[in-house]
């Protein structure tokens, strides 16, 4: 079966890095995703990973191993605002995007 | 750019009743759309795919005669959610792709349906 593992929920302290990480089993791959979604609206798109290595896309950065099936989204200088849940999603071979349960990242002062 | 609307934002209707909800892409052409519903505390769940022009694609579990999808113009997808329920109450949103390779899907704001 296909499957997204990503941790339910993780805090940190305004001003600090954080990684969230995310394992994937899936048929195919034809990328990987992250969104942001914050309380009570829809996702954003933050990241598009396809071949592997780091992405750096100001404060955001995403990581992407292929052949680990692992991926990591790694948020610096943290701010009160990026309080939200973090969604990990592959595209797997039909093009259909497979979602992992999002990981709360909860900011603390 | 893509950008994607969504009207209602919010919905509140009696029990047995329809409800039509648009997803819009403005600044592009959106071959394939989505609709994903979640409840809250839980995760996206993809409710259909729709191809311009042609017929949804539903996922596992979701009624089609339930859930009415059209996809009739290259910005415009409709869902419609007949006879609608309390349990049916849940937040919808839509998300399009484009046609020029690019896979990401971008998500209108999502319309939140309370039926009483």
């Amino acid at each position: 079966g296909q499957n997204i593992d990503q941790p339910t929920e993780m805090t940190a302290t305004e001003g600090a890095i954080v990684q969230i990480n995310c394992t994937y089993q899936t048929s195919g791959f034809n990328g990987l995703f992250w969104y942001q979604q914050h309380a009570g609206e829809a996702p954003t798109f933050l990241s598009y990973n396809v071949l592997d290595g780091l992405e750096e896309k100001g404060r955001f950065s995403s990581f992407l191993s292929r052949s680990k099936g692992y991926s990591y989204l790694l948020l610096k200088e943290l701010q009160m605002k990026d309080s939200a849940s973090y969604l990990c999603a592959v595209m797997d071979s039909n093009y259909q995007l497979i979602w992992g349960a999002g990981t709360k990242l909860i900011i603390k002062p | 750019g893509a950008v994607v609307s969504q009207h209602p934002s919010w919905v509140i209707c009696k029990s047995g009743t329809s409800v039509k909800i648009e997803c819009r892409s403005l600044d592009f052409q959106a071959t394939t759309m989505f609709w994903y519903r979640q409840f809250p505390k839980q995760s996206l769940m993809l409710m259909a795919t729709s191809n311009e022009g042609s017929k949804a694609t539903y996922e596992q579990g979701v009624e089609k005669d339930k859930f009415l999808i059209n996809h009739a113009s290259l910005t415009l997808s409709t869902l419609t959610v007949t006879s609608a329920h309390p349990e049916d109450s849940s937040f919808y949103i839509c998300s399009a792709r484009d046609g020029q390779g690019r896979e990401t899907q971008y998500f209108g704001p999502g319309t939140r349906l309370l039926v009483l």
